[in-house]
């Protein structure tokens, strides 16, 4: 089973700034199969980027992704409010497994 | 407009059973497979099962395999998951998933609101 590790646990920012999440594997993600999802509270996941870099229909271009074998990243160009949520990453290269979260809170 | 609602959840002891459903609406449903997925409150998501889009296979999470059961009904645009022996380590919100292909793809692009089930004595 390939693990994804999310970091760091929580990060304080502020509204216009530039981000970007971290999401290590255990093991090379076969074909590079990484998606992102954010979660706002008592919601489900929204798909945002799939495949390492492709952004999901309806996604701001603010939001992109990268990385490649066990490294990929998220990265939000300028934070807007409505971004301040919990994002996961998740892979299917291997068995289904998701990483633990990063929550990006409002400094 | 793609919608999924969940139901079937609730309260049941260790060692019962749940049937939970998720109705789907706004799309071929037997175009894609579905998946429920569960979370635990501040953890990340744990996938569960997966079924083909033409119902004729399905896939299981080794702590489910074996106490679980999806299917599902193109016919009414239904997927199910029958749970049994269910324990305290089962407790969670369940989400019901819609895949992003029939087959092989296991990309959640749309998502049910969630239905919880807790296992307690």
């Amino acid at each position: 089973e390939i693990a994804l590790t999310q970091s760091p646990d929580t990060l304080s920012l502020s509204p216009g700034e530039r981000v970007t999440l971290s999401c290590r594997a255990s093991q090379n993600v076969p074909g590079n199969k990484l998606v992102w999802y954010q979660q706002k509270p008592g919601q489900a996941p929204r798909l945002l980027i799939y495949d390492t870099f492709k952004r999901a229909t309806g996604i701001p271009d603010r939001f992109s992704g990268s990385g490649s074998g066990t490294d990929f990243a998220l990265t939000i160009a300028r934070l807007e409010p409505e971004d301040f949520a919990v994002y996961f990453c998740q892979q299917y290269g291997g068995a289904v497994t998701f990483g633990g979260g990063t929550k990006a809170e409002m400094k | 407009e793609v919608h999924l609602a969940e139901s079937g959840g609730g309260l049941v002891q260790p060692g019962g059973s749940l049937r939970l459903s998720c109705v789907c609406s706004g799309f071929r449903f037997s175009d894609f497979a579905m998946s429920w997925v569960r979370q635990i409150p501040g953890k990340g998501p744990e996938w569960v099962s997966g079924i083909r889009g033409n119902g004729a296979r399905t896939y299981y999470a080794d702590s489910v395999r074996g106490r679980f059961t999806t299917f599902r009904d193109n016919y009414n645009n239904m997927v199910y998951l029958q749970m049994n022996s269910l324990g305290v380590d089962d407790s969670a919100t369940y989400y019901c998933a819609k895949e992003m292909a029939a087959t092989g793809v296991p990309i959640f692009d749309f998502w049910g609101r969630g239905t919880q089930v807790t296992v307690s004595s």
